[in-house]
């Protein structure tokens, strides 16, 4: 089975740092996707690690370690429009037809002015 | 970027009555396209892959005839869902992915903009 393990919910001061926690158990492993939901609206692409270790883009750094099936989203810098969910998805499938995307139930962040 | 579009957005209808969404890649031809659902709250869940020129994949628990998938051509997936009751009432979205099944994917999936489903 698949299975993908985020917080429920989060809050955070506007300035501070964040930090989403991610752990997933799949059959298949062919990378990790975080994104940003804002209520109503599709989500929008954050990051994509396949290697382990860490990817900094802005204000979002995204971390990797697959031996223990781990992942976070870190936020530097918090601004009141990060409010938002975040998911944790992975991709998953080892033929062409089977490869999809898998996503965690998603962490709605609270930012407080 | 590459955009992927919606219609309808919104979609209010009666029970038992059929709807059609279509999702389609305006710039790249999408060889695959995914229906995703979500319910107010949740996350998206899987409900099929739509690949072009041959039939839909659906995840386990998703009724086939109940939620039929085209992809006729390589811009265009349609999702119908028949005979909905209020309990199909959810976000629909779709996003696409360019390039040859299997290929490289990275944050080459496009979203679309979703259609909000209310069955009366």
């Amino acid at each position: 089975g698949q299975n993908i393990d985020q917080p429920t919910e989060m809050t955070a001061t506007e300035g501070a740092i964040v930090q989403i926690n991610c752990t997933y158990q799949t059959s298949g492993f062919n990378g990790l996707f975080w994104y940003q939901q804002h209520a109503g609206e599709a989500p929008t692409f954050l990051s994509y690690n396949v290697l382990d270790g860490l990817e900094e883009k802005g204000r979002f750094s995204s971390f990797l370690s697959r031996s223990k099936g781990y992942s976070y989203l870190l936020l530097k810098e918090l601004q009141m429009k990060d409010s938002a969910s975040y998911l944790c998805a992975v991709r998953v499938g080892t033929r062409n037809r089977d490869d999809k995307i898998i996503f965690g139930k998603g962490t709605r962040l609270h930012i407080l002015p | 970027g590459a955009v992927v579009s919606q219609h309808p957005s919104w979609v209010i209808c009666k029970s038992g009555t059929s709807v059609k969404i279509e999702c389609r890649s305006l710039d790249f031809q999408a060889t695959t396209m995914f229906w995703y659902r979500q319910f107010p709250k949740q996350s998206l869940m899987l409900m099929a892959t739509s690949n072009e020129g041959s039939k839909a994949t659906y995840e386990q628990g998703v009724e086939k005839d109940k939620f039929l998938i085209n992809h006729a051509s390589l811009t265009l997936s349609t999702l119908t869902v028949t005979s909905a009751h209020p309990e199909d009432s959810s976000f629909y979205i779709c996003s696409a992915t360019p390039g040859l099944a299997g290929g490289p994917f990275s944050e080459t999936q496009y979203f679309g903009p979703g259609t909000r489903l209310l069955v009366l």
